[in-house]
C-alpha cells in the first residue's frame, strides 16, 4: 500500500514570495491533515479536510494561508505572502475517518526555509 | 481544552538499558492517547494507542505505555533500547470535545554504546 505522498521534499523562497505544497492521501482515506512542525516543537493542525470539506480551519493563519481539497483525493496549501516565522516542516497525514480510533498515516513532510 | 507535557526534550540512554520517555496530559473528558516516533526527514509513525479498556499498552519494536489516570500520565517505555531507537518521539492527546489531536513538544533519544 503506498503511504501518503508529499512534494517538494524541500523548498527555499524569501520572504513576501508564495509557495504552493501539494500532498496525495492514501487511497480511499477519506480524512486530510495539514500539520506545521516548526523546529523544537511538536505538529500543529493547521486544517483538516473531510472528503472535500472542510472540518477545522481554526488555526490557519488565512491572512496568508489558503488549503484546497478538489474532488476529495489531492490537497494544495499555499502560503502567500511567506514570512520568515513560516519556516517549518508542513506534514500531511490522511485517515479513514476523522475521529481518535482512526490512526493518522503521515507523509515525509515539505520542509521549507524562508529567507 | 487539552494539553500534553513531555518532560525532557532529550534522553540519552546506553544500549541495553531501559527506555523511559514522560508524558503527561491535561484534559477534561476521557482522552485518546498516543506515541508517535519520527526519524530524521521521515514523517510520524504510530508506535501504541491507548483509546478504551486494558490501561497497558503494547506497540510496535517492543515499546509499550500504561495509561494512569490518577497520574494523568502515559509514559513510554522499552526494556532494552537499541541503536535503531534513536528518533524522536512525540506524545498527542485527542479527545472528542476538540476533535483533534494535540502534540507534545518532543522528546529526542539518544543510544549510546
Amino acid at each position: 500500500e503506498a503511504g501518503v505522498a508529499q512534494s517538494p521534499r524541500y523548498k527555499i523562497i524569501e520572504k513576501r514570495q508564495s509557495v504552493a505544497f501539494w500532498c496525495n492521501p492514501i487511497s480511499g482515506h477519506a480524512t486530510l491533515y495539514w500539520y506545521q512542525q516548526i523546529l523544537g516543537q511538536g505538529p500543529k493542525l493547521l486544517i483538516q479536510f473531510q472528503n472535500n470539506g472542510v472540518v477545522d480551519d481554526s488555526q490557519l493563519p488565512k491572512d496568508r494561508f489558503s488549503a484546497e481539497r478538489l474532488k476529495g483525493v489531492d490537497s494544495t496549501l499555499k502560503i502567500q505572502p511567506a514570512k520568515l516565522e513560516d519556516s517549518a516542516v508542513y506534514l500531511c497525514a490522511s485517515s479513514l475517518g476523522g475521529t481518535g480510533l482512526y490512526e493518522q498515516y503521515f507523509g515525509p513532510g515539505t520542509r521549507l526555509t524562508v529567507t | 481544552a487539552q494539553s500534553v507535557t513531555q518532560l525532557g526534550s532529550h534522553v540519552s540512554v546506553s544500549e541495553g538499558a531501559l527506555v523511559l520517555l514522560r508524558c503527561n496530559y491535561s484534559s477534561s473528558v476521557p482522552p485518546y492517547l498516543f506515541w508517535y516516533v519520527q526519524y530524521p526527514n521521515q514523517g510520524l509513525q504510530l508506535l501504541l494507542k491507548y483509546t478504551t479498556g486494558a490501561t497497558l499498552v503494547k506497540g510496535i519494536n517492543g515499546f509499550e505505555a500504561e495509561f494512569k489516570k490518577s497520574e494523568t500520565s502515559f509514559h513510554l517505555t522499552k526494556p532494552s533500547a537499541h541503536m535503531s531507537d534513536a528518533a524522536e518521539y512525540f506524545c498527542a492527546v485527542f479527545t472528542g470535545t476538540a476533535s483533534k489531536l494535540t502534540f507534545g513538544t518532543g522528546t529526542r533519544l539518544q543510544v549510546t554504546l
